[in-house]
């Protein structure tokens, strides 16, 4: 079935080591999206590609990097993680003209 | 920034009874959407609804968009143990710039004891 794929689904880094987070989608969607979800609080949206535009929201912080080498697959960078990065992050897709979005499972990310 | 809210927050019920979860905002959204999250897993979208006053149902679920399309109710009929998880409503302004960019609420998290 056409789908979005993270990997891992579980993650236990270091502080300050820097990890990566990877989503593929099998869906062909233009758009993929990176969000943020802390226990007990609403997803939070740090980036997204519009293809391979790429729009970083405001607030997103600098520690927080993202690649998409092609249509299939993006990456999520954290280049020093902090004990306050440790969260689910959700990956999500959507077509360009549709509201519908499509997320894969997460990476529950631990620092140690 | 458009502001979701939802309430209650937590919720725990027994097997067989009713509830309605709210989701109010002081913006004008062009869409909302409903997604369940269950634990380790990501928000799986349930419905979209579009029109001011729509109605959808989804078995025994029952979704609201409100008149001015600024809140939303979802109720569930009859609830079993496996409508457990996390309710998520999301607003969104409209695809701009080709993209969507939706305002999630906390979620509501549901528990229905069996």
């Amino acid at each position: 079935d056409a789908m979005v794929i993270q990997n891992p689904r579980y993650q236990v880094t270091q502080f300050g080591k820097p990890v990566t987070l990877s989503c593929s989608q099998t869906l062909n969607h233009n758009v993929m999206y990176w969000y943020q979800q802390k226990s007990s609080q609403a997803p939070k949206l740090l980036f997204h590609y519009y293809d391979k535009d790429f729009n970083n929201e405001a607030d997103t912080p600098d520690n927080f990097q993202s690649r998409r080498p092609n249509t299939s697959f993006c990456f999520l960078d954290i280049r020093s993680p902090g004990l306050g990065d440790a969260a689910m992050y959700l990956c999500a897709t959507s077509n360009k003209g549709y509201e519908k979005l499509f997320f894969g499972s997460g990476t529950q990310l631990s620092v140690l | 920034t458009q502001l979701l809210e939802q309430s209650p927050q937590f919720l725990s019920i027994q097997e067989g009874e009713n509830l309605t979860v709210y989701c109010n905002s002081s913006s004008v959204f062009s869409s909302l959407q409903w997604y369940r999250q269950e634990p380790g897993e990501g928000p799986v979208l349930l419905v979209t609804v579009v029109t001011g006053g729509e109605v959808k149902k989804l078995k025994r679920l029952t979704f609201q968009f409100g008149d001015a399309r600024k809140d939303s109710s979802l109720h569930i009929t009859a609830a079993q143990p496996g409508d457990t998880g996390l309710y998520l409503c999301a607003g969104a302004p409209g695809v701009i710039g080709g993209y969507q960019k939706v305002t999630f609420g906390i979620g509501t998290k549901l528990q229905v004891i069996p």
